[in-house]
């Protein structure tokens, strides 16, 4: 079956730790994307990729980097320099430009511990 | 800069009643897409809306689009339990990418 897995499902970060958060796709879809969820707040974008080797940042980039050496993969470390990492990351791809939407992973919850 | 504002943010029904959620966005588009998420879950895509004018159902839940007024609805139709979920609407850009309302969240009560 095809599509996205996001792995762990929970994780749990101590201050000053730097944590990455996995994301693999098997849809051939060009574009990945990093989303950021928080109670009351919508998804709000870290960074996304549109090809391999390339990625741009989102809205709420600081501290947080990622990297996209393969097509199928798109992993997402969150440094220690993020203030406040406890949230719902979701990751997302699509194919042609989002012009059917995205498909997204069934998400990572990270917690400060 | 897209913004795209949904309204209600907070939304509590009956069951059998009829409802409209509405999405307003900035600049101009023609793509909308609506997404339904479960406590605790993934993003489950509902309906792709690729033109002005565009309806369409699936259900009870029913959603169209008007590029001009830059408005898309959700319609509700004689609500049930099931229904209760958050739901977003999301904005394609020009830059290709969505940006996403902040989600209804809707519970239906017996």
């Amino acid at each position: 079956d095809g599509g996205i897995t996001q792995s762990p499902k929970y994780l749990f970060r101590k201050e000053g730790q730097n944590v990455t958060l996995s994301c693999e796709q098997n849809l051939n879809h060009d574009a990945m994307y990093w989303y950021r969820q928080d109670p009351g707040q919508g998804l709000r974008l870290i960074y996304y990729s549109q090809i391999v080797n390339d990625f741009q940042k989102g809205d709420i980039a600081e501290g947080y980097s990622v990297s996209r050496e393969k097509k199928e993969s798109f992993p997402l470390t969150v440094t220690s320099a993020q203030k406040n990492p406890t949230a719902f990351y979701l990751c997302a791809s699509s194919i042609d430009r989002g012009h059917y939407g995205y498909t997204f992973g069934s998400g990572t919850r990270l917690t400060v511990v | 800069e897209l913004k795209v504002e949904q309204n209600p943010l907070f939304l509590s029904m009956q069951e059998g009643k009829n409802y409209t959620i509405y999405c307003n966005y900035s600049t101009t588009s023609d793509r909308l897409y609506w997404y339904r998420q479960d406590p605790g879950k993934s993003l489950e895509s509902l309906f792709v809306l690729l033109s002005n004018g565009a309806v369409k159902q699936e259900g009870r839940l029913m959603a169209s689009l008007d590029t001009k007024a830059r408005l898309s609805t959700l319609h509700i139709t004689a609500a049930v339990h099931d229904l209760s979920a958050t739901y977003f609407c999301a904005v394609r850009g020009s830059n290709y990418k969505l940006t996403f309302g902040k989600g209804t969240l809707l519970t239906v009560n017996p």
